[in-house]
């Protein structure tokens, strides 16, 4: 079965620096996606990055980027110049071929931010 | 611009009590799905809609019931609330159920069973 972890519950980050969230699965397939949600304290789920397990080119949305390492099942985001804003849950999410294209999620990791 | 919208917001039921969690969506998405979240844990996805008229078990069905009304509407029923049920509650949507397709979620309904 698929499994996705983030193991760190939480991270604090001073503003304006640099922070890396981890996530890691198990997968024994090779065509997928890579999704990383935001949850801010309003609690509704904002796509913040996503990629292709096919492309070998890490996905960059302004101050968000991941370093996906395939072979590892590795899916880090970093979010750099860290803003007040980012304050929130952050959780990595799968999905794969299959009967129904289910979202397979991680706990969460809760980001502060330092002011 | 609404996207997902669910309602209520927060809803607290006696232990057997029946209620129904309603989503819409003015995107025009063909898929929907109902999740809940507890804490320490990632979402699990309970229904899903493909498409109009079709819905399909996820991981959790068990203690619930959907209805996809229309293309714009899906919702969720518990039929006899258990405290097993007290939970966050988000409703999705997706163009598809294509691989590549993002979710889009609503804001939440928070269930409290007593």
């Amino acid at each position: 079965a698929q499994t996705v972890t983030q193991s760190q519950p939480e991270m604090s980050v001073q503003e304006a620096e640099t922070v890396t969230l981890s996530c890691t699965y198990d997968t024994s397939e090779s065509d997928y996606y890579l999704f990383w949600y935001k949850q801010p304290p309003s609690r509704q789920m904002i796509l913040v990055i996503r990629q292709e397990a096919y492309k070998q080119q890490n996905a960059t949305e302004n101050r968000f980027s991941v370093n996906f390492q395939k072979a590892a099942k590795s899916f880090s985001l970093k979010i750099s110049d860290s803003q007040l804003g980012d304050a929130a849950m952050y959780f990595c999410a799968y999905r794969r071929r299959g009967s129904n294209y289910q979202l397979i999620w991680g706990a969460g990791t809760k980001l502060i931010i330092k002011p | 611009n609404a996207g997902v919208t669910q309602t209520p917001k927060f809803q607290v039921l006696k232990t057997g009590q029946s209620m129904t969690l309603q989503c819409a969506q003015d995107m025009n998405h063909n898929s929907m799905y109902w999740y809940r979240q507890d804490p320490g844990m990632g979402l699990r996805l309970i229904y899903y809609s493909a498409s109009e008229g079709t819905t399909d078990k996820g991981e959790v069905p068990n203690g619930y019931n959907v209805s996809r009304l229309n293309k714009r509407e899906f919702s969720l029923r518990l039929e006899s609330a258990a405290p097993s049920q007290t939970s966050v509650y988000f409703c999705a949507s997706s163009p598809g159920m294509n691989l590549q397709e993002t979710q889009y979620f609503g804001p939440g309904t928070r269930l409290l069973v007593l």
